[in-house]
């Protein structure tokens, strides 16, 4: 049974350059929530996605950032023109159901900007 | 609101019992939850409370008071391996996100 698949593990891009990172969740999961956490941090809650649905992206920046969760293939966190406090560690959870008690996370993705 | 208190840093000895506490601010409360998250490694699921009350999964047991806004984990029978950041979680009955405290970094002393 593989768990929440993410990758890149490590991303490195300078500043301008678009970042995407991966996120598949585990079988039978329909429901993908993405944080963000810095060092010594808590997970910040950025957005919460259903197959072809996003259902809550009321912690998303308004601009650079956009996520997708298409029927088919992994969820992806796009961010454009990346700027240096992009830096952090993205992390991706799945779910079986909307609102459910336990979340799986991924390893994680550590964004760096040059 | 929904913001969530949890101590920042505990310290505690090997073999002995530590508790966490977490407040919260929330309405539309659904539950409460407990992750562990070692150093550069991803956050896992320890236990969730949905009603008032005690839930205990081995070494570890979590608790609710809904009428307080309160819940906290408790370890007991500590060791070096349990050296790490705890994090309590609320989900919501309407928004369905679930948020997460800053974390509290427990560290063990032998």
């Amino acid at each position: 049974n593989a768990g929440v698949m993410q990758n890149p593990r490590h991303l490195v891009r300078r500043r301008g350059q678009e970042a995407r990172l991966r996120c598949s969740p585990m079988k039978g999961h329909s429901h993908v929530y993405w944080y963000r956490q810095l060092p010594e941090e808590g997970l910040k809650f950025m957005v919460y996605l259903q197959k072809e649905n996003i259902i809550d992206e009321s912690g998303m920046p308004k601009e650079r950032f956009s996520a997708e969760f298409p029927k088919e293939g992994p969820s992806i966190l796009r961010i454009q023109q990346v700027v240096r406090g992009d830096s952090a560690a993205y992390f991706c959870a799945s779910s079986r159901g909307q609102s459910s008690e336990k979340l799986f996370f991924g390893s994680g993705t550590q964004l760096s900007v040059l | 609101g929904q913001s969530l208190e949890q101590p920042s840093e505990v310290t505690a000895v090997e073999g002995a019992i530590v508790q966490i506490n977490c407040t919260y601010q929330t309405s539309g409360f659904y539950g409460l939850s407990w992750y562990q998250q070692h150093d550069g490694g991803a956050p896992t699921f320890l236990s969730y409370n949905a009603l008032d009350g005690l839930e205990e999964t081995g070494r570890f047991s979590s608790f609710l008071s809904r009428s307080d806004s309160y819940g906290y984990l408790l370890l007991q029978e500590l060791q070096m391996k349990d050296s790490a950041s705890y994090f309590c979680a609320v989900s919501y009955s309407s928004a369905s996100k679930i948020i997460f405290g800053s974390g509290t970094r427990l560290s063990i002393r032998p």
